[in-house]
C-alpha cells in the first residue's frame, strides 16, 4: 500500500538526540494525524492538522513538536525523549476538514515508525 | 472525553466458529462507530463502520450492530478463518467534535485456531 507512507520505519535514539519522523499521504486528503501506540494501551491521538489548523492533545509533552508544511506532509520532531516514549508512532490521514468533518471520516494509517529511546 | 471499553481483551476460537467483540462507550453524542483491524506488524485498517441512524450493517462475513440506547456496538465475525487473527479496535466518534477525534478502545486480540 502506498496511500500513506512513513519514514523511517525503525529508529533508535538516545535521550539527548534530535530526530524527526516523516509522513506523506498521496490520497488528496485534507487532514493528517499523529498517534502513539504503546503496548497494552489504546491508540493515543497526539496531533491533528487540517487545512493549516492544528489541534493537539494537551497531555502530549513539549518534547514532541509537529510540523505540517502542506496537506500532504506531516513531521514529528523529537528532542530529549525519555525511554517511556518508546512506541510505534502512526500517521493517518482523512478526507475531512476542521470546519465540519463528515461523520464517516475514515482514517487511513501509515505503516508506523517503531521508535526506541535508549 | 469518551470512555471506551472493549470486551473481551482476548478471544480464541476454532476456525469456522463465530466471534463477537463488544464495545461500550460513554458519550451519547457519539454518532460514528468504526472497527479497525490490525494484523501483527501492520497498520490498523478500517474493516466496517456504522452510523447512528442504522442498527446493523453487514459485509460478507463481518457485521456490526449498534445499540444506541445502551451505548454499545459489536463486531460479529462468522465462519472465522486463521487470517482473521489480529487485534481489533473499536473507535467511536463524537458528533460535532474536533475533526477525526476517534477514541480507540484497548483492542481485542482475536486468535483463530485451524
Amino acid at each position: 500500500e502506498t496511500g500513506v507512507t512513513q519514514t523511517p520505519r525503525h529508529l533508535v535514539m538516545g535521550m539527548t538526540n534530535k530526530k524527526s519522523l516523516k509522513c506523506e499521504q498521496h490520497l488528496g486528503h485534507n487532514a493528517m494525524y499523529w498517534y502513539k501506540q504503546s503496548a497494552k494501551k489504546p491508540l493515543e491521538l497526539m496531533f491533528v492538522y487540517s487545512l493549516e489548523e492544528r489541534v493537539e492533545n494537551n497531555s502530549v509533552p513539549s518534547r514532541f513538536s509537529p510540523e505540517c508544511p502542506n496537506s500532504s506532509h506531516l513531521f514529528l520532531h523529537l528532542h530529549t525523549l525519555q525511554p517511556e516514549d518508546s512506541a510505534l508512532y502512526l500517521c493517518a490521514s482523512s478526507q475531512g476538514s476542521l470546519a465540519g468533518g463528515t461523520s464517516t471520516d475514515t482514517q487511513y494509517f501509515g505503516p508506523g515508525t517503531r521508535l526506541t529511546v535508549l | 472525553g469518551e470512555n471506551v471499553e472493549q470486551h473481551p481483551s482476548t478471544l480464541s476460537v476454532q476456525e469456522g466458529d463465530s466471534a463477537v467483540i463488544k464495545c461500550t462507550y460513554s458519550d451519547s453524542a457519539s454518532n460514528y462507530f468504526p472497527w479497525y483491524k490490525q494484523e501483527l506488524g501492520k497498520r490498523p485498517q478500517l474493516i466496517i463502520d456504522i452510523r447512528s441512524n442504522v442498527g446493523e450493517k453487514k459485509d460478507q462475513r463481518i457485521a456490526v450492530t449498534l445499540n444506541k440506547t445502551a451505548k454499545h456496538f459489536s463486531l460479529h465475525i462468522t465462519e472465522t478463518q486463521p487470517e482473521d487473527s489480529a487485534v481489533y479496535f473499536c473507535a467511536p466518534r463524537r458528533g460535532g467534535s474536533t475533526l477525526g477525534r476517534l477514541y480507540f478502545g484497548r483492542g481485542t486480540q482475536l486468535t483463530v485456531w485451524p
